[in-house]
């Protein structure tokens, strides 16, 4: 149980594009989501908290009008690249939180590289 | 911001031989969670130790935590060539709340290498 998914798993966009990102929780729901970001060789950061229904929580120095995130149900959340550039090229990853246990489950990632 | 610092960055053994890795921490915690990333995956997350326990087994793996010394290791015993892979700690911080609920921070991550 606790699996959760991304979609896509790899994009390839033109610069100035916009890329959505999917992350669903198959088999529990969950009422917050979490997006991370991570560079090649380096640590997972947080880009946004996502609250199902309600306005997401961006973290410092994360343009909350360039990374777009919607929670619509307890199972979606989505991450919408907009305008991306070459520099928003990297591996991002979601994760869903179950309550009952603590834990966060996370996704298996989605890898953009902006030409 | 990160807060969590692992040693060694990176770990190469023999197949067999136990691994173990560091993680110093910051503020006050709830929790200290251990995940592991294969190369260009997501992560897996391994155990939870909470800020009253000290320490916890799930098979091959042992969690230490010293609240006092804001620290953590993971012991991998009888290491394997399947072991290979990043491992991160990440803290939930104590006392929060609304927004910031059950928010990870991770540390830097050692990167395991266990020859066959």
């Amino acid at each position: 149980g606790a699996v959760v998914s991304q979609h896509p798993s790899r994009v390839i966009c033109k610069s100035g594009t916009s890329v959505k990102i999917e992350c669903r929780s198959l088999d529990f729901q969950a009422t917050t989501m979490f997006w991370y970001r991570q560079f090649p060789k380096q640590s997972l950061m947080l880009m946004a908290t996502s609250n199902e229904g309600s306005k997401a929580t961006y973290e410092q120095g994360v343009e909350k009008d360039k990374f777009l995130i919607n929670h619509a149900s307890l199972t979606l959340s989505t991450l919408t690249v907009t305008s991306a550039h070459p520099e928003d090229s990297s591996f991002y990853i979601c994760s869903a939180r179950l309550a009952a246990r603590g834990a966060q489950y996370f996704g298996p990632g989605t890898r953009l590289l902006v030409l | 911001s990160q807060q969590g610092e692992e040693d060694p960055q990176a770990l190469s053994i023999q197949e067999g031989e136990n691994a173990t890795m560091n993680c110093s921490y910051k503020t006050s915690i709830n929790n200290l969670q251990w995940y592991r990333q294969n190369s260009g995956r997501g992560l897996v997350h391994l155990i939870l130790i909470r800020s009253n326990e000290r320490e916890k087994h799930s098979g091959r793996l042992r969690v230490t935590l010293d609240t006092s010394k804001k620290s953590s290791s993971l012991l991998i015993t009888a290491s394997r060539a399947a072991d290979t892979a990043s491992y991160f700690c990440a803290t939930v911080e104590a006392n929060a709340g609304g927004t910031s609920y059950g928010k990870l921070t991770f540390g830097q991550g050692t990167i395991l290498t266990v020859h066959p």
